[in-house]
């Protein structure tokens, strides 16, 4: 079974400063990771997937994440904060079975502030 | 041009009443999930369903029902409500196999049970 591991549920960065959120997994197989963004009373918005291939995957609103397999890591970063950058975000695994068994495992997310 | 819907948005309902949620989804998917989301924010599936098949049975209580008229529709029904159902309740979709797995969410219903 797979597993997502966020360290650090709160996160609070300098606007302008580097954004670094964690994210470790544990999956016996290849696995496909994702970020996710939660905004107050709103539903998630896919950041960025990693699947195959290159390791350095860009999303959405200037994050990106590196795939790290020695390290069973999949860090999210952004150089720069935006006040708008405040919100939870969700690391989540899926481990594609079969067709409709392709679960998200999610981790338990971190509140990012940002710090005028 | 919503692409996961979800109804209603909030719902606050007495323990023991029922009560549905309705999620459509207008992006061509395959396979549609629900999730439940609690307090802590913590997110697990429930169930899953693709091309009206349920595939995935998370240990739900019996009083969890889905139903998936097509595929662009999966809706949940809930009997006798208890307060711990009381949760962020998310519908999402993907094309099975591709994507990466990408799921897309709705915005949410939030229940509320007295």
């Amino acid at each position: 079974a797979q597993s997502v591991t966020q360290l650090g549920s709160h996160v609070s960065v300098s606007e302008g400063a580097l954004v670094l959120l964690r994210c470790n997994y544990s999956s016996s197989v290849p696995p496909y990771l994702f970020w996710y963004v939660q905004y107050p009373n709103q539903g998630l918005q896919l950041l960025l997937k990693y699947t195959t291939g290159a390791t350095l995957v860009k999303g959405i609103n200037g994050f990106e994440a590196e795939f790290k397999k020695s390290e069973t890591s999949f860090h999210l970063t952004k150089p720069s904060a935006h006040m708008s950058d405040a919100a939870e975000y969700f690391c989540a695994v899926s481990v594609i079975r079969s067709f409709g068994n392709e679960k998200l495992t999610f981790g338990t997310g971190t509140r990012l502030t940002i710090i005028p | 041009d919503t692409a996961v819907s979800q109804t209603p948005k909030y719902l606050v309902t007495q323990m023991g009443n029922d009560k549905s949620i309705k999620c459509e989804q207008n992006l061509g998917h395959d396979t549609m999930y629900w999730y439940k989301q609690d307090s802590k924010k913590f997110l697990k599936i429930m169930f899953s369903y693709n091309n009206k098949e349920l595939i995935i049975n998370e240990t739900v209580p019996n009083r969890f029902s889905p139903k998936s008229p097509d595929k662009a529709h999966l809706n949940l029904h809930i009997n006798s409500l208890e307060l711990g159902d009381s949760a962020v309740y998310f519908c999402a979709s993907s094309h099975a196999g591709t994507s990466g797995g990408a799921q897309y969410f709705g915005p949410g219903t939030r229940l509320l049970v007295l």
